[in-house]
């Protein structure tokens, strides 16, 4: 059965920090993982969506990594902003038939 | 739509009521899945459509959750007999292929508190 674990779950850091989140799964048989940000009360806004074939996938700010062999990912934040405060999470979609999710890292960034 | 809309956002229900939530995909998305959130969890899967098709309700919690999509595109999520162990956030997301090549999209979810 695949798990997906987020370290840590709670992270703070003051404006303008570069920033590692990480994200494993234990079944490296997957299609895709992909990256979500939600807001307090809100749904999920997808961030970034790798291919299994993929090794990263890049959008503005954001970088995400994947090494599918040893069923990790990491969403790199550069210069972060306290407009970056959210729950990150992440999300495989494998051999299950569905997309299983982490429980988040909760992101403070203080100006 | 743009989006994937989902109503309504906030629903309380006294316990023992039957709620019925809405989900309208993006146009055109062929897969669409529920989703519970607890509070400070992340998503569990509930159920998944492929067109009208229920391929997949391993995730319902019980009888008492009840999910259709009867012309391939609107979905309705419905609980009898609502229980406080209900009280979730329920989310709902559509992907245009049969294996989320190209990702997901999120609705903003409905709040369920049971009281």
């Amino acid at each position: 059965k695949q798990e997906v674990t987020q370290i840590p779950a709670a992270l703070s850091v003051p404006e303008g920090e570069n920033l590692v989140l990480n994200c494993s799964f234990t079944d490296s048989a997957i299609y895709n993982l992909q990256w979500f940000r939600q807001d307090p009360g809100k749904g999920l806004t997808s961030l970034l969506l790798i291919q299994s074939s993929q090794r990263e996938q890049t959008s503005g700010r954001l970088n995400a990594s994947l090494d599918k062999s040893s069923g990790r990912s990491t969403l790199y934040i550069a210069a972060s902003q306290p407009g970056d405060s959210a729950t990150y999470l992440c999300a495989v979609w494998g051999s299950q038939g569905n997309l299983i999710f982490g429980k988040g890292t909760k992101l403070s960034v203080k100006p | 739509g743009a989006g994937v809309s989902q109503s309504p956002r906030y629903k309380v229900a006294k316990r023992g009521q039957d709620v019925a939530l809405r989900c309208d995909p993006i146009s055109g998305h062929v897969s669409l899945f529920w989703y519970q959130q607890a509070l400070g969890q992340g998503p569990e899967f509930l159920t998944y459509f492929q067109n009208e098709a229920q391929l997949d309700k391993s995730g319902l919690p019980s009888d008492r959750f009840f999910a259709e999509r009867p012309e391939g595109s609107v979905s309705t999520l419905k609980i009898q007999r609502t229980q406080q162990e209900d009280s979730a956030v329920y989310l709902c997301a559509s992907s245009l292929s049969d294996r989320a090549r190209y990702g997901y999209t999120f609705g903003s979810g409905t709040r369920l508190t049971v009281v």
